[in-house]
This record gives C-alpha cells, sequence and structure tokens, in this order.
C-alpha cells in the first residue's frame, strides 16, 4: 500500500477483554513503532522495532501489553484484560532507517474501553 | 531514557501574531524533526534538521537545532487559523541500542484565531 495501515480504525471493547491492533507499515521499512496518544494530548512511546533487533519495550506500560512483528513486516499490538485507562488513539509507523529518517503515521485505532 | 521538554504546552493567539516553541533536552540527538498533527490524523513531517546550528525555513515557519544538538525551536510568523493543530519535536537517538529511535516531546497545541 501506499501508506501505513492500521486495523480497526474504531474498536470498542468490554473491560476485561483482550484486543488485537494491527499495523501494516510501508513495505520495505524496517524500523516501526507504536504511541499511545490520549486525547489532546502527545505521544506516548510504547515499542520500537528495528531490523532483527531486539525490540525496545521500554514504553509499555504493564505486562498486559505485548508486540509482535512478523517477518519484519506487520505488527500485532495486544492488549490483554483490557481497563478503561487503556483508552486512547493507538498510533503505528514506520520508517526506512534508524537515523533521522522520517516517521509515517497510519491514522491509528481508538480503543474504547467500557 | 532520552526526554525531550517541549514548551508551551498550549498557545492561543490571535491571527497574525509570532510565536515560538521550544524542544529541550539534555541528551544529544542525532537529528531533530518537527510533525504538525490535525485532529483524526497522524502527524506529518514538516522538516528535519541535522547539524548543530542548522536553520531551516519552510513560508513562515523557520526551525533551528542548537549548536549541541540538544534543543530545536519553531517559529511561527504572522500566524494564521490554518496553523492550528498540534506540533511535535522528535530527536533521533545518537547512538546506544535503540539507535536512531524517535523520542517524541509532549507536543504543543496552538489555536490560532481569526
Amino acid at each position: 500500500g501506499a501508506g501505513v495501515s492500521q486495523s480497526p480504525s474504531n474498536k470498542v471493547t468490554e473491560k476485561g477483554k483482550d484486543v488485537e491492533l494491527r499495523c501494516d507499515p510501508i513495505s520495505g521499512h524496517t524500523a516501526l513503532y507504536w504511541y499511545r496518544q490520549s486525547l489532546g494530548q502527545g505521544l506516548e512511546f510504547l515499542i520500537y522495532f528495528q531490523g532483527n533487533s531486539a525490540p525496545d519495550k521500554s514504553g509499555l506500560p504493564s505486562d498486559r501489553f505485548s508486540a509482535e512483528r512478523t517477518g519484519g513486516s506487520v505488527s500485532t499490538l495486544t492488549i490483554q484484560r483490557t481497563q478503561q485507562e487503556d483508552s486512547a488513539v493507538y498510533l503505528c509507523a514506520s520508517s526506512l532507517a534508524g537515523w533521522g529518517a522520517e516517521a509515517f503515521f497510519g491514522q491509528g485505532t481508538r480503543l474504547t474501553v467500557v | 531514557t532520552q526526554l525531550l521538554e517541549q514548551s508551551p504546552q498550549f498557545l492561543s493567539i490571535q491571527e497574525g501574531e509570532n510565536l515560538t516553541v521550544y524542544c529541550n533536552s539534555s541528551s544529544v540527538f542525532s537529528s531533530l524533526q518537527w510533525y504538525r498533527q490535525e485532529p483524526g490524523e497522524g502527524p506529518v513531517l514538516l522538516v528535519t534538521v541535522v547539524t548543530g546550528g542548522e536553520v531551516k525555513k519552510l513560508k513562515r515557519l523557520t526551525f533551528q537545532f542548537g549548536d549541541a544538538r540538544k534543543d530545536s525551536s519553531l517559529h511561527i510568523t504572522a500566524a494564521q487559523p490554518g496553523d492550528t493543530g498540534l506540533y511535535l519535536c522528535a530527536g533521533a537517538a545518537a547512538g546506544g541500542t535503540s539507535y536512531g529511535k524517535l523520542t517524541f516531546g509532549q507536543g504543543t497545541i496552538l489555536t490560532v484565531h481569526p
């Protein structure tokens, strides 16, 4: 595709359920990021994948959050036992390489936990 | 952990006024980027600065990278309502295991009133 694609665009889930958010990065981009953004706020870093290196998971807020990147392409962010405070927009971005390359963002998944 | 302090967090001005947004850190970055985000969209890159002391201009926007590559500023001249949005700075890590990883500031919400 021409850009970063995220699905679903909106997700409403009940507290305690697990959710999976998907990110299809731009083909050939080696770096992939997940961020979380609350309404009217900046970006909260969650996880960073770069090539075959071990992912930087330092931003994951709890062990309920995990992410995978299969084959260096598609990534899935999983939130287990969702809580109301997990409600936010989850943004995925990809870039060609680590050094100062432009990050291209998807339009995000708006997660609402009720 | 590299942190970027962005200020001010909120800025509400009248059309025609000038403004400056600051991005500061104690860490050195290999490059620094500025993004603009509109509601419902992901951030979009405005500019990348790479060299200490570098100044780049984009129409009414002027971006500067500090000599020590630890800070940056965005200056908008004669702001217009179309400039309204969330402005984010992002620094690329200069080394270590997360080389090139982007760290975002908290963002500045700019509102320009007609």
